[in-house]
């Protein structure tokens, strides 16, 4: 059974930092592209970035791109966001989520909730 | 970036069918298929039909999709009252480096 586990919400300031994980485990990681979408509160759905299966592909929302990261190791089964410049228009739920052979966001994990505010 | 157009909202009685539209451009649904996800109250999204109209394991017969041209329709035959919630098309658009994109969504009322 496929299982996305996020972790690394939190509250920040604007300005600051975090960084997102998604634990994976039930599949072979290292075969799939990977993405992360976010939901601001009361909103729909945004995509923010993807990641092909080697890690050598990014792609990114024009609305992040500049500010957030997208990597993944392989060997951890882990999958990252780096966000940097946070604004408080960055406030939602982060979702991980698993691509299946041209479907992206196939699998979703239950999110983690990032909050910028001073 | 473009988003997909939904309707906000669409209704209808159990049993009775709901039809949801989505709208987009030649750089997504004319050029690539269509998913939709259902997102119930309190709950992550969940992937509902992919390339246009094929259903995951597990997802009731009485949801299909369609697709023409830069349109796509999700309908729900035989509506029920776990079905009230959020439903999102999305489709990858090829134009700048690529992207994935979501439409605007349609919150489903089951009267």
């Amino acid at each position: 059974e496929v299982q996305l586990l996020e972790s690394g919400g939190g509250l920040v300031q604007p300005g600051g930092s975090l960084r997102l994980s998604c634990a994976a485990s039930g599949f072979t990681f290292s075969s799939y592209a990977m993405s992360w979408v976010r939901q601001a509160p009361g909103e729909g759905l945004e995509w923010v970035s993807a990641i092909s299966d080697s890690g050598g592909r990014t792609y990114y929302a024009d609305s992040v791109k500049g500010r957030f990261t997208i990597s993944r190791d392989n060997s951890k089964n882990t999958l990252y966001l780096q966000m940097n410049g946070l604004r408080a228009e960055d406030t939602a739920v982060y979702y991980c989520a698993k691509s299946e052979s041209s479907t992206s966001c196939y699998s979703w994990g239950q999110g983690t909730l990032v909050t910028v505010s001073s | 970036q473009s988003v997909l157009t939904q309707p906000p909202s669409a209704s209808g009685t159990p049993g009775q069918r709901v039809t949801i539209s989505c709208s987009g451009s030649n750089s997504n649904i004319g050029s690539n298929t269509v998913n939709w996800y259902q997102q119930l109250p309190g709950t992550a999204p969940k992937l509902l039909i992919y390339s246009n109209k094929q259903r995951p394991s597990g997802v009731p017969d009485r949801f299909s999709g369609s697709k023409s041209g830069t349109s796509a329709s999700l309908a729900i035959s035989g509506l029920q009252s776990e079905d009230e919630g959020d439903y999102y098309c999305a489709a990858w658009d090829g134009s700048l480096n690529g992207f994935y994109v979501f439409g605007t969504g349609t919150k489903v009322t089951v009267l």
